[in-house]
């Protein structure tokens, strides 16, 4: 079975810290993607790539940064930590033209 | 623009009542998938099913089954004989078929749905 790996199940930050998370899927997947997933709102999308060194901006990439350096590899980074990113982030990975993801376990980010 | 709306927020039913979770989705490819997904207390969300727009033939899985309506843009979900392992957050989602097979998913808001003992 594919596996997605997000680093932390929860994690703590000071406003304005830089925060990484990284996710890590380990069956050649070719695209992945970053969510985040808030009450109300459901799973939007910040970033997604779908190739080494490719990126693509989603639906609300603002504050945030992404590097794919290696194919098994997505980071997500908050530049200046923010209390409105608190939330629960996703890591996902697909095969191209399979067409559905596969998640990770998510990580909980709390901003204070 | 592509939209998935799912209405119901949360619901509450008892053990081995059927239920029903609604999706209505808009999107102006002609060509699409719909999915569903199940997002239990464990934060994971589990893959349940896609549906190719060619193709509104329901589809049961066991106690699952998926009634899916091209002419009212709907593609509900139903559990039958509802179980407590059942009680999960619910998505459903849309993407385009791209040439590319770089699909972006749109998700819905989800249903909470509780399974009462």
């Amino acid at each position: 079975d594919v596996k997605v790996t997000q680093s932390s199940r929860y994690l703590v930050k000071r406003t304005g810290e830089k925060v990484f998370l990284e996710c890590v899927q380990d069956m050649d997947h070719e695209n992945m993607f970053w969510y985040r997933q808030d009450p109300g709102l459901g799973l939007r999308l910040i970033y997604f790539s779908y190739d080494v060194k490719m990126k693509e901006k989603g639906d609300i990439p603002e504050g945030y940064s992404v590097s794919r350096e290696k194919k098994e590899r997505f980071s997500l980074i908050l530049e200046s930590a923010s209390t409105n990113q608190t939330s629960m982030y996703l890591c996902a990975s697909s095969l191209r033209e399979r067409y559905g993801y596969t998640f990770g376990s998510g990580t909980r980010l709390t901003v204070v | 623009a592509q939209k998935v709306t799912q209405a119901q927020t949360e619901i509450s039913v008892v053990e081995k009542e059927d239920v029903t979770l609604d999706c209505v989705y808009e999107t102006r490819d002609t060509t699409y998938y719909l999915f569903w997904y199940k997002q239990p207390p464990s934060g994971e969300l589990v893959f349940l099913i896609r549906r190719n727009s060619f193709d509104e033939q329901n589809e049961i899985s066991g106690r699952y089954s998926w009634n899916f309506q091209k002419s009212t843009s709907s593609f509900n979900f139903t559990i039958t004989a509802s179980q407590v392992v059942d009680s999960a957050v619910y998505f459903c989602a849309l993407s385009p078929i791209s040439n590319f097979g770089n699909e972006k998913l749109t998700f819905g808001t989800g249903t909470r749905l509780t399974i009462i003992p």
